[in-house]
């Protein structure tokens, strides 16, 4: 079993849909849980961080930890075609130090 | 707003050859890593660095080595290419964890090797 899994996609949904990009990890000590966004040719950029469990919005993106279940979700409501990337998703460990990657995610929105 | 650069945006080189890849970030960050990205593996870490002339192995260190003889910069280097090392490369810096951040990670560009 891999650390961090992701569907890799691609994920093709039409302008304005509410996108549901999930992952789940194996190691129980991560505490600092991030997703990146990486456009095409570009280095990845951190969208959202959550510590511990529980959700955390920010404008049209919501982050939601399962500690529980070591699954992580990123929603995105009212999809813009410049949502168009790679979504990874990183837990990191006790000092957010030791950030394991996902494989990415790649979503297409469509006008 | 932080800046890291790679000196090379993509490069072609031989089997057998030495390369260096620079990064350079301008924000005094205390931490910077090399990964390397491929298609279906996502990043995986080569090398980081918590202080000047202080260097850790990452997850897949085997045929690189790197220097960082500087704060604000951190040189990957491929000793004799191989094919198997056509990627794309990413330097990163960081904060060190605590009331300044969770420690997040910021990329350059990256900078595409090809291995001949």
């Amino acid at each position: 079993q891999k650390e961090v899994e992701q569907d890799p996609g691609p994920l093709s949904v039409p302008e304005g849909a509410i996108v549901s990009l999930n992952c789940t990890y194996s190691n129980s000590a991560f505490q600092y849980f991030m997703w990146y966004r990486q456009y095409s040719r570009k280095g990845p950029e951190l969208l959202m961080y959550t510590y511990s469990s529980g959700n955390k919005e920010d404008g049209r993106f919501t982050a939601q930890v399962d500690k529980s279940s070591k699954y992580i979700s990123l929603f995105i409501r009212d999809s813009q075609p410049s949502d168009s990337a790679t979504y990874l998703c990183a837990p990191g460990g006790n000092y957010g130090q030791n950030f394991v990657f996902g494989p990415g995610t790649r979503l297409s929105v469509l006008p | 707003d932080v800046k890291v650069t790679q000196s090379s945006r993509y490069l072609v080189k031989r089997t057998g050859e030495k390369v260096f890849l620079e990064c350079v970030q301008d924000m005094d960050h205390e931490n910077m890593f090399w990964y390397r990205q491929d298609p279906g593996l996502g990043l995986r870490l080569i090398y980081f660095s918590y202080d000047v002339k202080m260097k850790e192995k990452g997850d897949i260190p085997e045929g690189y080595s790197v220097s960082r003889e500087k704060k604000e910069r951190f040189s990957l280097i491929l000793e004799s290419a191989s094919t198997n090392q056509t990627s794309m490369y990413l330097c990163a810096s960081s904060l060190t964890p605590g009331a300044r951040g969770a420690g997040e990670l910021f990329f350059g560009e990256g900078s595409r090797l090809t291995v001949l």
